[in-house]
């Protein structure tokens, strides 16, 4: 399967506890980005990334989200104490080169966070 | 900051029906522009990609336009199934950013 690989597809924690999420990009895609959709609400940009870099994470709440894409690995959203309000399906997706390169995204199928 | 509409929010049509979706974005800098179908409880899944250069893109029954200038974009779904029952959004892309619309829910009935 050469598509964007997500994974836990669903997630359930207790308020104060720690989610990782992770997503591994299509093969040969070096540009992972990450989206929440809250409920009954549009996909929001989060944060983008290339391997080892932050390229943009204007969309990151400044508190107890993180994200990396290490040398070697998936990318991973960490989101630290999480809140009810956190509770969200998180999408990666993965591009081959910048926007004005190629610049088609291809999603994976999402990780759906509960927090109880 | 670019912000992206679309129109209508939801739409039910008997089978067969040919379609026009609507998706308007405020800034028109944009590289280019994307439809992505969802289904429920699914991830997005791409339908036609628009580089800014170009006019409009075909695929199969699917023909998506874009008028960059007035900061427009529609796709045309021909001949439409019941499997096409889903909700298309549309994004748009400027420096590895993208911004959706809130969708379009389409319901195609047998």
């Amino acid at each position: 399967n050469a598509g964007v690989m997500q994974n836990p597809r669903h997630l359930v924690r207790r308020r104060g506890q720690e989610a990782r999420l992770r997503c591994s990009p299509m093969k040969g895609h070096s540009h992972v980005y990450w989206y929440r959709q809250l409920p009954e609400e549009g996909l929001k940009f989060m944060v983008y990334l290339q391997k080892e870099n932050i390229i943009d994470e204007s969309g990151m709440p400044k508190e107890r989200f993180s994200a990396e894409f290490p040398k070697e690995g998936p990318s991973i959203l960490r989101i630290q104490q999480v809140v009810r309000g956190d509770s969200a399906a998180y999408f990666c997706a993965s591009s081959q080169g910048l926007a004005e390169i190629t610049g088609e995204l291809f999603f994976g199928e999402g990780s759906r966070l509960t927090v109880l | 900051k670019q912000e992206v509409t679309q129109i209508p929010a939801a739409l039910s049509v008997p089978e067969g029906e040919n379609l026009v979706l609507n998706c308007s974005f405020t800034d028109s800098a944009i590289y280019n522009l994307q439809w992505f179908r969802q289904d429920p409880g699914k991830g997005l899944t791409s339908l036609l990609l628009i580089q800014s250069s170009q006019r409009e893109q075909t695929s199969g029954r699917l023909n998506a336009s874009l008028d960059k200038s007035s900061g427009r974009s529609t796709l045309y779904i021909a001949a439409s199934q019941p499997g096409d029952s889903a909700t298309y959004l549309c994004a748009v892309s400027n420096a590895g950013k993208s911004t959706f619309g809130d969708g379009t829910t389409l319901t195609v009935k047998p």
